[in-house]
């Protein structure tokens, strides 16, 4: 089955500063890699998400970036409000109506 | 259009109860995923079911934990004679058809005594 690693567990940075967090999969087949933001007892959210057959992929503050030969994909956020604060979960699929294999998270801190 | 809706948000069991959790996709979504959250942990898929059929239920423990989602009303996932270790965040999330995204709702929150 799907492995999905990501890195790092925990990100701090300084307000107006980038963050990266990155992802990589084990399953070529997987073509669907959506990208989701939990705040504390809240339920994730939807951000951003990126299909196989593009590269990249950009919505205001955050893009995400996915190479297939190396089957890793990456979440940049730019200008980090405190508000970006949050655990940030990548997740690959294969086709619509199968399973998402998540992350382990990133715990993000935007320190002002 | 209201987003998922999950109920109870909290439910707090004894060992060797029953639990039952309640999840009504968005209006439109006939598809229905089930995920529990450990503490600190990430998303672990359940069970993945449209109106009147499990379609892949891979993830679920094979005893104790069962899901439906009937015709009328909303998908139940049901756990009996709950154990401490079941203590956990229960997220459902629902899809349209024919597309990969999936929304979550809020979540239960359920506690074994």
């Amino acid at each position: 089955g799907e492995n999905v690693e990501q890195h790092p567990s925990t990100l701090s940075v300084q307000e107006g500063d980038s963050a990266v967090i990155k992802c990589t999969y084990s399953d070529s087949a997987s073509n669907y890699f959506p990208w989701y933001k939990q705040e504390l007892g809240k339920r994730p959210q939807l951000i951003i998400d990126i299909r196989s057959n593009v590269g990249e992929k950009k919505d205001q503050r955050i893009a995400v970036t996915l190479n297939k030969t190396a089957k890793h994909f990456s979440l940049h956020i730019t200008e980090t409000q405190p508000e970006d604060s949050a655990v940030y979960f990548c997740a690959a699929s294969k086709n619509t109506g199968n399973q998402f294999y998540f992350g382990t998270g990133t715990s993000l801190t935007v320190i002002p | 259009n209201a987003g998922v809706m999950q109920n109870p948000r909290h439910l707090v069991r004894r060992r060797g109860q029953e639990a039952r959790l309640r999840c009504s996709p968005m209006k439109g979504h006939s598809h229905v995923y089930w995920y529990r959250q450990l503490p600190e942990e990430g998303l672990k898929f359940m069970v993945y079911l449209q109106k009147e059929n499990i379609i892949d239920e891979s993830g679920m423990p094979k005893e104790r934990f069962s899901a439906e989602f009937p015709k009328e009303g909303p998908s139940i996932l049901r756990i009996q004679q709950v154990v401490r270790g079941d203590s956990a965040a229960y997220f459902c999330a629902s899809s349209p058809p024919n597309q990969e995204t999936q929304y979550f709702g809020p979540g239960t929150r359920l506690l074994v005594l």
